[in-house]
């Protein structure tokens, strides 16, 4: 596709439910980053994927969140058993990581809402 | 403390002003410097990227770094209101693998009247 696609837009999970993100990066995109995006702040680094090879997960704020990329294109970003405070928009964002051309794309991101 | 520190604003202007925005860092480590763009409830866009101390221009833009002081800004000339949006600084330690991770700024919402 043209640009990074994130599925569903927006979601509404109730407290204790799963969710599933998906990021269909750029054809040919190396890197794939997930960020959280609070309200009225600036997005926060959850993972990093270089292919398939979850390389930085630091910003994973709790086991409950769990990134894949099995096949080193499309992304998921699991929830499990979902808390008010995971309300957020959850951006990903992918680069080509070839010499100079590392600028990082982002897709519009889902809006998750925990009530 | 934050790593990266930008003021929230909101910052209003008249079209046509000059818009100054600024972000200051800690972490001596950031070599790489941008600036995105957000419009609301959209994703972020880069609108500058800069690596050494100096100015950048491109357009209306200029995108200034300091690394001495550890402060970067960007000033958008002739401001429109097509410019209102949120402003991201970030910044990032390396070009490729982990170090391609970019730290944020708080961002800032500039609205630009008529």
């Amino acid at each position: 596709g043209a640009g990074v696609s994130q599925s569903p837009r927006y979601k509404v999970a109730k407290r204790g439910q799963d969710v599933a993100l998906r990021c269909d990066p750029i054809s040919g995109h190396v890197s794939l980053f997930w960020y959280q995006q609070a309200l009225g702040q600036g997005p926060e680094f959850l993972t990093y994927f270089q292919n398939e090879a979850q390389l930085d997960k630091s910003g994973l704020p709790s086991d409950r969140f769990f990134a894949e990329r099995p096949e080193g294109s499309v992304s998921t970003l699991k929830i499990q058993r979902t808390q008010q405070e995971d309300s957020a928009v959850y951006l990903c964002a992918s680069s080509f990581d070839r010499g100079l051309n590392t600028e990082a794309f982002f897709g519009q991101g889902t809006r998750l809402t925990v009530v | 403390q934050k790593e990266v520190e930008q003021d929230p604003g909101p910052l209003s202007v008249p079209e046509g002003a000059i818009v100054s925005l600024n972000c200051t860092y800690s972490n001596s480590a950031f070599q790489y410097f941008m600036w995105y763009r957000q419009y609301s409830r959209k994703g972020p866009e880069l609108l500058m990227y800069t690596y050494s101390s100096g100015n950048k221009e491109d357009g209306r833009f200029t995108a200034q770094v300091d690394k001495s002081s550890k402060y970067i800004s960007l000033f958008i000339r002739d401001s429109q209101p097509s410019d209102s949006a949120t402003y991201l600084c970030a910044m990032r330690k390396g070009l490729t693998g982990g170090g391609n991770k970019l730290t944020f700024g708080t961002g800032t919402q500039l609205k630009v009247e008529l």
